[in-house]
């Protein structure tokens, strides 16, 4: 069965630092990855997804993800965030064949401080 | 327009009134969704429906019951809900099953309060 685990529930990071939410994945199939983010009282936004192809994905607001087959893991980084950047961020998967049904993650607080 | 729409944003009702989530979409997506999002918690989802028709509940009490007018739009009706079903509703929308294009886009939810 397909599983994804966020590794940190929170990450407390100080401005324009690099920060890295770590994400793994469990499937016996091809898999499709996304990162969603959640600011305060809002829906989720894509910021970014890997398909197929390029394993380093580039997505909205600076961050980037390694999809890395070996170790199972789909994690997300940022060279420096800002304050803006804190939110509620959410690891998904599907599978091809199935993608009807988003796995999500539990969630890593991302709390970026001055 | 990449955008899902929902109304209303806030909703209170009572365990014994009935009432209806909203959501549209204008991206020509086939597949909608309807999610269940409790504080701190990632989303659950309820309902999936494929070219409008029903394909999934995930096993999904009746007092909550979806419907799919169009393509477009997607409802979901409340009736004689308990206090814990007080959550962030939040509707989805994708291209749809074979597309090749498997990403959701949701919509900013519908904050839903039962007294």
């Amino acid at each position: 069965a397909q599983s994804v685990t966020q590794l940190d529930s929170q990450v407390p990071v100080f401005e324009e630092a690099p920060v890295e939410l770590r994400c793994n994945y469990s499937s016996s199939v091809s898999v499709y990855l996304f990162w969603y983010v959640q600011y305060p009282n809002q829906g989720l936004q894509l910021l970014l997804k890997y398909l197929s192809g390029s394993t380093l994905v580039k997505g909205i607001n600076g961050f980037e993800a390694e999809f890395n087959k070996s170790q199972t893991s789909f994690h997300l980084r940022k060279p420096s965030v800002h304050i803006s950047d804190t939110a509620e961020y959410f690891c998904a998967s599907t599978f091809s064949g199935g993608y009807n049904k988003l796995i999500f993650g539990a969630g890593t607080r991302l709390a970026v401080h001055p | 327009d990449t955008e899902v729409t929902q109304t209303p944003k806030h909703l209170v009702m009572g365990m014994t009134n009935k009432k209806s989530l909203k959501c549209e979409q204008h991206m020509g997506h086939r597949a909608m969704y309807w999610y269940k999002q409790k504080a701190k918690k990632p989303p659950e989802l309820m309902f999936v429906y494929s070219y409008e028709k029903l394909s999934i509940n995930e096993s999904v009490p009746s007092r909550f019951s979806p419907e799919c007018p169009n393509s477009s739009l997607l409802n979901l009706h409340l009736h004689a809900l308990q206090p814990e079903d007080s959550a962030l509703y939040l509707c989805a929308s994708s291209q749809g099953s074979g597309s090749g294009r498997p990403e959701q886009f949701f919509g900013p939810g519908t904050r839903l309060t039962v007294l």
